[in-house]
């Protein structure tokens, strides 16, 4: 059962527009949740990340919106440049420990200049 | 940027045969992960360490994987006996001590490994 779903698989945006990645979640347990850019031949980067006691988190350009209720997030990425373009990975944590993320299949992100 | 390095990036081998990879954790990080990312972008955690000691690990690396995370030594994942569908890319992570905190994984560059 594939506990992190993300949508769409692949999107296109021109230079400049704000670029929506959506993820949802099975587990109400999460409360971590990291997203990783990933770039053709390397390993995922974490890029920005939320605990659930919050409903949003921003770093620059990019801001996590969270509804802990409808259990989904999304990655929103403002002024997209060419340079963003990547794949994006949105992963699950239920609690502190050691334990392995639950990732989510991905969104391939093209910003066209 | 991650220090994460893994070693070789491509790995080519025949069904049957053993497939070894390494890695070395980011300086000072105890605690490190290997995943296995498929050709659908799937993730599947394989096994973690806290220094030397294994702390999850599924129940496939019981067969035929075995990992270990020796001391002043890198870490490995092997193969023993390699079949098509563990063509992947191996990624090898790494993090300081969790506690009761969330700490970040640092990911290295991993392991393409294919099959034939």
């Amino acid at each position: 059962q594939q506990q992190v779903r993300q949508s769409p698989q692949s999107l296109t945006v021109w230079e400049g527009e704000t670029a929506i990645l959506n993820c949802s979640y099975e587990n109400s347990a999460f409360d971590y949740f990291p997203w990783y850019q990933q770039f053709p031949g390397e390993g995922p980067a974490l890029l920005i990340s939320i605990l659930s006691v919050s409903n949003k988190k921003e770093d620059g350009r990019f801001t996590i919106f969270f509804n802990k209720r409808e259990k989904k997030l999304s990655l929103h990425i403002a002024d997209s440049q060419p340079g963003d373009s990547a794949t994006y990975f949105c992963a699950g944590l239920p609690r502190p420990g050691y334990q392995n993320f639950y990732f989510g299949k991905g969104t391939s992100l093209t910003v066209i200049p | 940027n991650s220090k994460v390095i893994q070693t070789p990036r491509y790995l080519v081998k025949g069904q049957g045969q053993k497939a070894k990879m390494r890695c070395i954790p980011e300086k000072g990080h105890p605690v490190v992960f290997w995943y296995q990312q498929n050709k659908n972008n799937e993730f599947k955690f394989l096994i973690n360490f806290q220094n030397q000691e294994v702390l999850q690990q599924i129940d496939m690396t019981e067969k035929r994987f075995s990992a270990e995370c020796p001391s002043n030594s890198p870490c490995s994942l092997e193969i023993q006996s390699s079949e098509a569908g563990d063509s992947a890319l191996y990624l090898c992570a790494s993090s300081l001590d969790w506690g009761e905190n969330y700490a970040e994984q640092f990911f290295g560059p991993g392991t393409r490994l294919t099959v034939l």
